[in-house]
């Protein structure tokens, strides 16, 4: 079993729809959660941490539940400029990041 | 502009001819890694590094070495490359580790024949 596992997708999606991605992680004793936007042939960039009481940065909401293992990342009023790979990123410690395998998101007019 | 560099961005070259990828940043980050990425797999993280001088395995490193004599630099070097090391490399860094946000490179796409 991969230590985070995704649904690679792809998502295919209008504007102005919503979406949901889920990533689940193996490791209970993992402490930090963020969620990464990849562009294609281009590298990661944050998009946001996730904190255990969830957090919202605009259109983008994240949640965090450590009993069931997973985290999830919800995406309202989907845009063009959304399209996407999607990896959730999982700290098992302090040391070392594992990465899902990423989830594509492509937005169509 | 605070950013990580990494060169060269694409490089071809034959099976066993030794070969450094440099990736220096310049944001006085103490923590750095390296990373491929194949279809599939996700990122898998090959070395890290936690300060000057120390520096340890990730999840991939056969094949591999890297070395981190300043703070800004994190070299990575195969010394005799085989096809199955094709692929797309990422340096990173953050302030500390890695429950802090990591800042890529732009990636060094590597042809191995």
């Amino acid at each position: 079993r991969k230590e985070v596992e995704q649904d690679p997708g792809p998502f295919n999606v209008p504007e102005g729809a919503t979406v949901a991605f889920n990533c689940t992680y193996s490791n209970s004793a993992s402490q930090s959660f963020f969620w990464y936007r990849q562009d294609c042939r281009k590298e990661p960039k944050l998009l946001m941490s996730v904190y255990s009481s969830g957090n919202e940065d605009g259109r983008f909401t994240a949640q965090l539940n450590r009993a069931s293992q997973y985290i999830s990342l919800l995406i309202r009023d989907s845009k063009l400029s959304d399209s996407a790979t999607y990896l959730c990123v999982v700290n098992p410690n302090n040391n070392d990041m594992r990465f899902g395998a990423g989830t594509r998101l492509t937005v169509k007019p | 502009e605070a950013q990580v560099t990494q060169n060269p961005r694409y490089l071809i070259t034959v099976t066993g001819k030794k070969l450094t990828v440099t990736c220096s940043q310049n944001m006085n980050h103490e923590y750095m890694s390296w990373y491929r990425q194949d279809p599939g797999l996700g990122l898998r993280q090959i070395y890290y590094s936690m300060n000057v001088e120390v520096t340890d395995k990730g999840d991939v490193p056969e094949g591999y070495k890297v070395s981190r004599k300043e703070k800004r630099n994190f070299p990575l070097i195969l010394e005799s490359p085989s096809p199955n090391q094709t692929s797309l490399y990422f340096c990173a860094s953050s302030l500390y580790a890695t429950r802090y946000e990591q800042y890529f490179g732009p990636g060094t796409r590597l042809t191995v024949t």
